[in-house]
């Protein structure tokens, strides 16, 4: 596509649901990542893919996160027993491979709201 | 900790005037940097980039500055018009490259 897709854009739900997040990178981007954003805050890394592997998952907060990515295109972030602290934009940014001097181009974010 | 931070959290600027926005990180083994311009909610969107053996890249109305000495890293936007009104983020990968740290970034407001 033209641009990284994200859905839903909003999310609202009870805490102790869980929930999806999708990212549709930009067509052959190989390397996908995901950022957690907080209110007022900078970027937090949570994840990122080389293909369909994820070689660092340092970011990930706790074993309520996961994520996943399929032929090597879409995304999920999987947020289990969701928290009000879990409540934050969540970014998805592509870019051609996981390399330096390869800007990641983002999404437009999920808003999670936990009530 | 290691971090990338910036030294003002808001830049207020007349429309017209040149704005700079600073940034200080404290790896010096950090060797490309990038800044970002984020949008109300919109996601990141990438301005211009800098690798650690230069200390100076010009863009279209922007010029990021590299100062390895002090570890200083600086935007600088010529003729800021109201569209540029946006939070700025500096980043910085630590070679590898996949792996972005981003500042908390500073909002630029520009007055017509």
């Amino acid at each position: 596509g033209a641009g990284v897709s994200q859905s839903p854009s909003n999310k609202v739900t009870e805490k102790g649901k869980d929930v999806e997040l999708r990212c549709d990178p930009i067509s052959g981007h190989t390397a996908l990542y995901w950022y957690r954003q907080r209110l007022g805050q900078g970027l937090e890394f949570l994840i990122y893919f080389q293909g369909n592997s994820a070689p660092d998952k340092s970011g990930l907060p706790s074993d309520r996160f996961s994520a996943e990515r399929t032929g090597e295109s879409v995304s999920t972030l999987t947020i289990q027993r969701t928290q009000q602290e879990d409540s934050a934009v969540y970014l998805c940014a592509s870019s051609p491979q996981a390399a330096q001097g390869q800007p990641q181009h983002f999404g437009d974010g999920t808003r999670l709201s936990i009530l | 900790g290691e971090s990338v931070g910036l030294h003002l959290p808001t830049l207020s600027v007349q429309e017209g005037d040149n704005s700079i926005i600073n940034c200080a990180y404290s790896n010096s083994a950090s060797d490309y940097f990038i800044w970002y311009k984020q949008e109300s909610g919109k996601g990141p969107q990438f301005i211009i980039d800098i690798r650690s053996n230069m200390d100076k890249r010009q863009g279209q109305r922007v010029t990021v500055l590299l100062n390895k000495t002090v570890k200083h890293l600086s935007l600088q936007i010529a003729a800021t018009q109201p569209g540029d009104s946006a939070v700025y983020f500096c980043a910085e990968n630590r070679g590898g490259g996949f792996k972005t740290i981003f500042g908390a970034g500073t909002r630029l407001f520009v007055k017509a």
